[in-house]
């Protein structure tokens, strides 16, 4: 079955550390979104991607950046983590299309010290 | 541009009584629309969505929503609530471009014994 997985679960890391989190999705989607979910604040985009060597910035896109390089893969590069970054981080993924739904990761819980 | 409203931010039941679960959303046109459930510690998961078909929608776990385009809303109900149904739930609507999604703040739903 086709599904989307994110790596790792949980990580802790200190102020300043370069952070990656990997999203893989086997639907092979086009659209791909990171968001990240704080309490009072909901879900909030940071990037986006609609195609290989396709990126694009959301509302909270600041200290963050991504690439893609193929279909199934947009990690999520914290440059110089710091404490406001710490969140539950979520990847989805979606066909083209506004009828199409978002499947969705299980979630990367992130702890900046 | 899209946006959607989600007028309860906590909703409280008790178990086999029904639950509703407000959406409305403005948008220029018919859109289509999404119902998702988080359950605590875990990703999203669709419960329905709406796409023109038909008004009425039926969705996983006895839920449905009925699209009233009149009121510009989406409201979910269930006939009787469950123990498990207790978990946060997201209205979502397409952008204006069709790619992206606009999250309503969520709504959490506790089911009392």
């Amino acid at each position: 079955d086709a599904e989307i997985t994110q790596s790792p679960r949980h990580k802790i890391t200190e102020t300043g550390r370069q952070v990656t989190l990997a999203c893989h999705q086997t639907w092979n989607h086009n659209n791909m979104f990171w968001y990240r979910q704080d309490l009072g604040h909901g879900l909030r985009l940071i990037h986006y991607s609609y195609g290989v060597h396709d990126t694009n910035k959301g509302e909270v896109s600041d200290g963050y950046s991504v690439s893609r390089s193929n279909t199934e893969d947009l990690p999520l590069t914290l440059e110089s983590a710091a404490s406001s970054q710490t969140s539950v981080y979520f990847c989805a993924s979606a066909g083209q299309g506004s009828y199409n739904e978002q499947f969705f990761g299980p979630g990367t819980r992130l702890t900046v010290l | 541009a899209q946006s959607v409203t989600q007028l309860d931010s906590h909703v409280s039941v008790s178990e086999g009584t029904p639950v509703l679960l407000r959406c409305n959303y403005s948008s220029s046109y018919s859109p289509s629309l999404f119902w998702y459930v988080q359950h605590p510690n875990k990703g999203l998961q669709l419960l329905l969505k709406y796409t023109s078909a038909a008004t009425l929608v039926k969705g996983i776990n006895g839920f449905e929503a009925e699209f009233k385009k009149s009121e510009t809303s989406f409201h979910l109900t269930k006939p009787s609530a469950h123990m498990s149904d207790a978990a946060e739930y997201f209205c979502v609507v397409p952008d204006n471009y069709g790619q992206n999604f606009v999250f309503g703040p969520g709504t959490r739903l506790s089911v009392l014994p």
